[in-house]
Order: structure tokens, then C-alpha cells, then sequence
């Protein structure tokens, strides 16, 4: 369960803050992606990176930006959220996009 | 568009009983594949079961199986012997080609000792 780690665990911020999640996979995988977790809702897909280049956008507001500098790193930069930004955000990495996922334990954010 | 539908948001079911998790899904595509992920309390999300729907078999994962009817668009999946660990949240996945998964919003299962 360590082949897909994310930091921070627990993140709490202000509107007008910037903050930066990261994730990182050892398992050798060409994709990667952010997902969003609400309660009662499925989760979103948020991005999709393929060897590096950016591949999905699900309309995702520009407050979220995501940079992909390797195939092993991942990072989800955050500037001036919302309250209805709270949620659990999920990395995963997979070998070829659409193959079988391999998530890490996410991100708690609270927006205040 | 691609849809999946877990209508059961709870469960719970007795240590060393099987328990049955539905999920539908809908879809115009005729190759695709199915998952079930479980997400346990420490919100690490693991794969339990892929199946492929070209397969007419179904798939089955020690004490994990499904029971996959295309025709019906259901692909449940069965818990036997439930042990306490088997305690999570379980999601059902679709995904046909590219790089879109589409999940349902989840069941909730409880094993009670």
C-alpha cells in the first residue's frame, strides 16, 4: 500500500492561501491522475497525465493547477479556494492510462 | 454517457456470513471493463476485482466474486465468509477505452462480530 504516497495527509487553508499537494508513485507507472472525493457523490476525475503530458481536463476551475515535471511526481497547486473545495483528494498512478488504478491514501483539505 | 448506480449506500452482514454488493452501470459500448475498489477506514483505496467484459466468465478473488450479466448491464459483487477487515467502503468502476473511470457513489459495509 506504499506504491502511491501523498503529502500532506491533512491540509487545512484559508481562501486566500496557496498551498501545493503532492504525490509520488515507486511502482514504475506511465499515469497518473487527481480525483476529488465528496461524501454521497462519486468520485471526479480531475486530471490525467500520460508520460508527463497533460491528457484529461475534466472542466476543473482554474484554481486548481496540476504539474506532472516526472512520471514518478505529481503535484496539485491550490490558490484562492472555496469552502465547497473540501474534500478528500486521491492520486493514483496506473501503467497505460485506463489500466487498473493504484491509489494513494489522499489529501483531507478543509477550506475555511 | 456513462453512468454507475450502486443503490445500496449501507450494508451490514455477520462475521463469517456472504453478503451481496449490486452495482449497475449504462453504457452504449460493448468492450469495457468492470472493477470493485474497497476503501477502508484509512481511505487507501485498493483494488479488489477487475472484470473484462468480453469474458464471459466470471471473475473471482479468493473470497471476492462477481456475478457479471452484460446483457442486464450488473456486475455485483460477492463477499463470502466476511471477516472483520472486509469492513470498508466499496466502490464499483467502469471504464471502456481511453482514460475516463467512472465510479458510483459507494456502499458502505459493515461486518458485526
Amino acid at each position: 500500500e506504499t506504491g502511491v504516497t501523498q503529502t500532506p495527509r491533512h491540509l487545512v487553508m484559508g481562501m486566500t492561501n496557496k498551498k501545493s499537494l503532492k504525490c509520488e508513485q515507486h511502482l514504475g507507472h506511465n499515469a497518473m491522475y487527481w480525483y476529488k472525493q465528496s461524501a454521497k457523490k462519486p468520485l471526479e476525475l480531475m486530471f490525467v497525465y500520460s508520460l508527463e503530458e497533460r491528457v484529461e481536463n475534466n472542466s476543473v476551475p482554474s484554481r486548481f493547477s496540476p504539474e506532472c515535471p516526472n512520471s514518478s511526481h505529481l503535484f496539485l497547486h491550490l490558490h484562492t479556494l472555496q469552502p465547497e473545495d473540501s474534500a478528500l483528494y486521491l492520486c493514483a498512478s496506473s501503467q497505460d492510462t485506463g489500466d487498473e488504478q493504484y491509489f494513494g491514501p489522499g489529501t483531507r483539505l478543509t477550506v475555511t | 454517457a456513462q453512468t454507475v448506480t450502486q443503490s445500496q449506500p449501507e450494508m451490514s452482514v455477520q462475521e463469517a456470513e456472504t453478503v451481496t454488493l449490486s452495482c449497475t452501470y449504462d453504457t452504449s459500448e460493448n468492450n469495457y471493463y468492470l472493477f470493485w475498489y474497497k476503501q477502508p477506514p484509512s481511505r487507501q483505496m485498493i483494488l479488489v476485482i477487475r472484470q473484462e467484459a468480453y469474458k464471459q466468465q466470471n471473475a473471482t478473488e479468493n473470497r471476492f466474486s462477481v456475478n457479471f450479466q452484460k446483457a442486464a448491464k450488473s456486475f455485483s459483487l460477492k463477499i463470502s465468509d466476511s471477516q472483520l477487515g472486509d469492513t470498508a467502503m466499496y466502490f464499483c468502476a467502469f471504464r471502456y477505452t481511453g482514460n475516463q473511470f467512472y465510479f458510483g457513489t459507494g456502499t458502505s459495509l459493515t461486518v458485526i462480530p
